[in-house]
């Protein structure tokens, strides 16, 4: 079956401007993930949904970052006000439910650069 | 807070011979314990995990991982290399202090000589 899809793949940006980037989960997947990975770091947390609620956003770095899923399934990473700082591959996972046995699923990520 | 320490950046092996890479972790609680890889240009893939019950883990591919409470080590393993093996591995920590989010280390690339 399909898996985790990222769009776009890739995403370039001039600073300042507002970004969308899109996560179409597993379908099924009730639990939805974002991370980002900066170049030679381990992928960090973000936000994470159960269905259409954000259950734990702590790992959003300010306000520029804010993240939806209305309907619980897509969810759209949106970040305002870029900085060259925000280049980064920004992954999305998906899982069957908010149960740390629930195997998280990735997706290619997109990878965000801001000139 | 839960972390993981992966104690080497590169890891060079030649093929057939056996992988260590090697993490530790620091959890107040008892924690969620997995290792993931990842191929160039590929997603993350979930190798094997520990969730508390048997301590010695096997995962894909041949893999397998060791719990170690006493010395708060997760040291994933293999026997035999493959060129296939190539790529980046991650540990990652989960668990009641972080509720559902993956904690991961830095990474260790693996290099498969020939």
């Amino acid at each position: 079956g399909a898996g985790v899809s990222q769009t776009p793949s890739n995403k370039v940006t001039e600073k300042g401007k507002y970004v969308e980037l899109r996560c179409d989960p597993i379908s099924g997947h009730t639990a939805l993930y974002w991370y980002r990975q900066s170049l030679g770091q381990g992928p960090e947390f973000l936000i994470y949904f159960q269905g259409t609620g954000a259950a734990d956003d702590s790992g959003l770095p300010n306000d520029r970052f804010f993240a939806v899923r209305p309907e619980g399934s897509v969810s759209t990473l949106k970040i305002q006000r870029t900085e060259r700082g925000d280049s980064a591959v920004y992954l999305c996972a998906s899982s069957l439910g908010l149960a740390v046995y629930n195997e998280q699923f990735f997706g290619p990520g997109t990878r965000l650069t801001v000139l | 807070a839960q972390s993981v320490t992966q104690l080497d950046s590169h890891v060079s092996v030649s093929e057939g011979t056996p992988v260590l890479l090697r993490c530790n972790y620091s959890s107040s609680y008892s924690p969620s314990l997995f290792w993931y890889v990842q191929h160039p240009n590929k997603g993350l893939q979930l190798l094997l995990k520990y969730t508390s019950a048997a301590t010695l883990v096997k995962g894909i591919n041949g893999f397998e991982a060791e719990f170690k409470k006493s010395e708060t080590s997760f040291h994933l393993t293999k026997p035999s290399a493959h060129m296939s093996d190539a790529a980046e591995y991650f540990c990652v920590v989960s668990g009641p202090n972080s509720g559902y989010a993956l904690n991961f280390g830095k990474g260790t690339s693996l290099l498969v000589t020939p």
